[in-house]
């Protein structure tokens, strides 16, 4: 079965710092990948998404995830956090045998300091 | 947002008892899905609906049943709730056919089973 990884429970940042965050999915054929976001008490909300191409993509508010095939990874990075970055951040895989559903992650939370 | 609506947003029930969670969407989407939320587990599938009476398992279906009379609603019910039913449940649309555009999540609703 597909099983996402997220390596880090909780990260806490001062603002400005730099912030990755791993993800890794145990599935070895074609595979869709997505970063979503939830900010307190909110509904998830989709930051980037991967399916072909250029394996480093941009999303919304700053955020890039690099996809690395031969490590099955797909870390978001961030080069300057802000406190308003403060959210739980999940990593989301589909793979071409599921349909239209998703394994995702656990989820890091990130707690950023002003 | 997309007009994704679910309800109640929290709710309080006894041990045993049914509950209905309800999932409007106004977008006229095919596909719906139901997961539950918890710590340290991410979002879990519970079950999803590619059309109208079309519904499927997901990866933690037991205890839970789905109906999707119309388009718009898609309904989850608990047989006879149990503690461990106790989570956060969100609703989730797909913009397409594909995951293309990944979901589209509801606000969720917040069931304690006492």
């Amino acid at each position: 079965a597909q099983s996402v990884s997220q390596h880090n429970h909780h990260v806490i940042l001062s603002e400005a710092a730099s912030l990755e965050l791993g993800c890794n999915y145990s599935y070895g054929g074609t595979v869709n990948l997505f970063w979503y976001v939830q900010y307190p008490g909110q509904h998830l909300q989709l930051l980037l998404k991967y399916f072909s191409g250029d394996p480093l993509v941009k999303g919304i508010k700053g955020f890039e995830a690099e996809f690395i095939k031969s490590k099955f990874s797909f870390n978001l990075r961030k080069p300057s956090v802000q406190w308003s970055d403060t959210a739980e951040y999940f990593c989301a895989v589909n793979a071409e045998n599921y349909g239209q559903n998703f394994v995702f992650g656990p989820g890091t939370r990130l707690s950023v300091l002003p | 947002d997309a007009g994704i609506t679910q309800s109640p947003r929290h709710k309080v029930t006894e041990t045993g008892t049914p509950v209905t969670l309800r999932c409007h969407q106004t977008e006229n989407h095919r596909y719906m899905y139901w997961y539950r939320q918890d710590p340290g587990h991410g979002l879990r599938l519970i079950h999803y609906s590619y059309g109208v009476k079309d519904t499927d398992k997901g990866e933690v279906s037991d205890g839970y049943s789905v109906s999707r009379s119309k388009t718009e609603d898609f309904l989850l019910t608990l047989e006879s709730a149990t503690s461990s039913q106790t989570s956060v449940y969100f609703c989730a649309i797909s913009e397409g056919q594909g995951v293309w555009y990944g979901y589209t999540f509801g606000s969720g609703t917040r069931l304690t089973v006492v």
